[in-house]
């Protein structure tokens, strides 16, 4: 079992350019969780997804970010028009989206905008 | 929505030591309470889970425990060893939905 799948591992992006980040769940996981941790904060959680669907996308910004989990393939957060505010560690967390089971988190991916 | 709050944000004890980190949460229909250690530079990784039916649980060194009543719950880590040094973040959640959580808990070993 692979775990939970992220990358890149480190993405530099110049201001205003596109970041496209990867997540592929453990296998056998349908749920998908989406965190941003800015550098010495907490986790501050930001959409979670099913299939083709969003289910909660409480915590995203309204403006330049998007998330999507396709029938096919990994779950993709897409951050257009990067800033500098959005340097951070994205991870993703999976799991079997009932109440008895905690997430599995990926190793995340540190975007840095210069 | 629901609030988790998390004291000390700082923590420093002598090796062998116990440590004590604490959580309070607002919503009262939360039932799932995990624990996550982080080192620098990784993932969170969870190390030990407690349930709303349930009212402590212990794996070796660490320990947790819930005050439904009160909406609290603690992790209590014994006989502290140098590798127990990261942030700690509790988290809470309610049926299937996100985990919300704490600010986290630099606990720091001192040999």
């Amino acid at each position: 079992n692979a775990g939970v799948m992220q990358n890149p591992r480190h993405l530099v992006r110049r201001r205003g350019q596109e970041a496209r980040l990867r997540c592929s769940p453990m296998k056998g996981h349908s749920h998908v969780y989406w965190y941003r941790q800015l550098p010495e904060e907490g986790l501050k959680f930001m959409v979670y997804l099913q299939k083709e669907n969003i289910i909660d996308e409480s915590g995203m910004p309204k403006e330049r970010f998007s998330a999507e989990f396709p029938k096919e393939g990994p779950s993709i957060l897409r951050i257009q028009q990067v800033v500098r505010g959005d340097s951070a560690a994205y991870f993703c967390a999976s799991s079997l989206g009932t109440e008895l089971y905690g997430y599995t988190f990926g190793s995340g991916t540190r975007l840095t905008v210069v | 929505g629901e609030n988790v709050e998390q004291h000390p944000s700082t923590l420093s004890v002598q090796e062998g030591d116990s440590a004590v980190i604490k959580c309070t949460y607002s919503d009262s229909a939360s039932n799932y309470f995990p624990w996550y250690k982080q080192e620098l530079g990784k993932r969170p990784q969870l190390i030990i889970d407690i349930r709303s039916n349930v009212g402590e649980k212990k794996d070796q060194r660490i320990a947790v425990t819930l005050n439904k009543t009160a909406k609290h719950f603690s992790l209590h880590i014994t006989e502290t060893q140098p590798e127990d040094s990261a942030v700690y973040f509790c988290a809470v959640r309610k049926g299937a939905q996100k985990l919300v959580f704490g600010q986290g808990t630099r606990l720091t070993i001192n040999p």
